[in-house]
């Protein structure tokens, strides 16, 4: 059982360049999300999904793209990369009303140049 | 909308202290769930704690006792006879029930350092 796993660890990339940070789950749990944690400000909400097709906006949505076509995975897109990207990247998930505390991915370190 | 608070930037103690880390929230929520995750310098969060807020009932687990009061909205988290490995930045966080379940409201986090 793998739990949350998250790809790449470490990424650099250059201001204007497009990746995709990847999230996978193997624990079936329909909560999925993504956080960006920043110095001083803890984790913030990027995006969210309750289910396969379902995702909604977080707190700082801009300059990312989700989708979830499936119950496991959930990548987090970065379109046009800014310095203002530069972060570390969090994937969580979470079971099923009440029942558990979210589980989270070991995290991906971005910088932007 | 949701907020934590998490008021002590930094705190800094010697090895056996005890230590108490504060946390208040706010929300309109009558059914939610407050949590505590430790990040130690590795990196990863670590789960602690979960709390739902129909049970105000405090807990102790070894040297780490949560005391929960829904009066003041707080959710504070005391460390006793502190140790280095507890050396980390420590995260309060709030969640609703329903849709928003999935969703997590973090407070900003408190670094706290144990000193040999």
């Amino acid at each position: 059982n793998a739990g949350v796993t998250q790809t790449p660890k470490f990424q650099v990339l250059k201001t204007g360049q497009s990746m995709t940070l990847q999230c996978a789950q193997d624990m079936n749990h329909e909560y999925m999300s993504w956080y960006r944690q920043d110095p001083g400000m803890g984790l913030r909400l990027i995006h969210y999904s309750v289910g396969a097709g379902i995702t909604d906006q977080g707190e700082v949505p801009n300059g990312y793209n989700v989708s979830r076509s499936t119950t496991e995975d959930f990548p987090l897109r970065l379109l046009s990369a800014a310095p203002s990207q530069t972060s570390v990247y969090f994937c969580a998930s979470r079971k099923g009303q009440g029942t558990t505390e979210a589980f989270f991915g070991q995290g991906t370190r971005l910088t932007v140049v | 909308a949701q907020k934590v608070t998490q008021a002590q930037t930094e705190i800094s103690v010697v090895e056996k202290e005890d230590v108490t880390l504060d946390c208040v929230y706010e929300t309109r929520d009558t059914t939610y769930y407050l949590f505590w995750y430790k990040q130690p310098p590795s990196g990863e969060l670590v789960f602690l704690i979960r709390r739902n807020s129909f049970d105000e009932q405090n807990e102790i687990s070894g040297r780490y006792s949560w005391n929960f009061q829904k009066s003041t909205s707080s959710f504070n988290f005391t460390i006793t006879a502190s140790q280095v490995v507890d050396s980390a930045v420590y995260f309060c966080a709030l969640s609703s029930y329903g849709t928003s379940y999935g969703k997590l409201t973090f407070g900003q986090g408190t670094i706290l350092t144990v000193h040999p």
